[in-house]
């Protein structure tokens, strides 16, 4: 079935240094999700992306789709400590999968004041 | 516009029980998903109803079961519980690709 592998598992880094998030289909998806999650919170939705190479930015986040439609990347500049919490992405399969999402086991970033 | 609801917030059971969560969706949403997540598998997909219809099943064992009312509100149904049970189970609805989870459902089994 299709998986989604999300490196890496852990981050941490110093306030203001940048992080980026690696999502990697075994599939081609029809789009890919990112969702934040913040400790003891649930997932909230952040952006979806739906077009090979698509770029989308969000303020200090910058989500690209990749050409194939198997990669996805998230790149926070300037961290703050806000932005700690679980990073997921997910996907839907282009297949016949189209409502189950998938999702990777995400990123855990942690911001050091 | 209320978000989905999710009851019990927490609740804790005895291995061999059973268990129902409920789920209230986004007004006008009518896909209803749910999700098993724990600290070392992640965010997994259980099961998705659209109109009272199971449209996709993830890969659990049939002790994990579902259904939808015809309102959208939906309820999972673990029978037979076991420690491994112990999770946060969310529930999300949709209304096109973007979905919107609850606060969850905090399960202990012991």
């Amino acid at each position: 079935g299709q998986q989604v592998m999300q490196i890496p598992q852990y981050q941490h880094v110093q306030e203001g240094e940048d992080f980026t998030t690696y999502c990697n289909s075994s599939t081609t998806l029809s789009n890919i999700q990112w969702y934040k999650q913040r400790p003891g919170g649930h997932p909230v939705f952040l952006i979806q992306l739906v077009k090979s190479g698509e770029v989308k930015k969000q303020k200090r986040l910058t989500f690209q789709f990749g050409e194939a439609k198997k990669n996805s990347s998230l790149h926070i500049t300037a961290t703050q400590t806000t932005d700690v919490g679980t990073y997921f992405c997910a996907g839907y399969g282009s297949g016949g999968s189209n409502y189950k999402l998938t999702f990777g086991k995400g990123t855990l970033l942690t911001v050091n004041p | 516009k209320a978000g989905v609801t999710q009851t019990p917030r927490y609740l804790i059971k005895t291995r061999g029980q059973q268990v129902t969560l409920s789920c209230s969706p986004i007004s006008g949403h009518r896909s209803v998903s749910w999700y098993q997540q724990t600290p070392g598998q992640g965010l997994q997909f259980l099961f998705e109803y659209f109109s009272e219809t199971q449209r996709n099943k993830g890969n659990f064992p049939g002790r994990f079961s579902g259904r939808q009312f015809s309102n959208s509100r939906s309820e999972m149904n673990v029978s037979t519980l076991e420690l491994g049970d112990s999770a946060l189970y969310l529930c999300a609805s949709s209304s096109g690709n973007t979905i919107y989870f609850g606060e969850g459902s905090w399960l202990t089994v012991v």
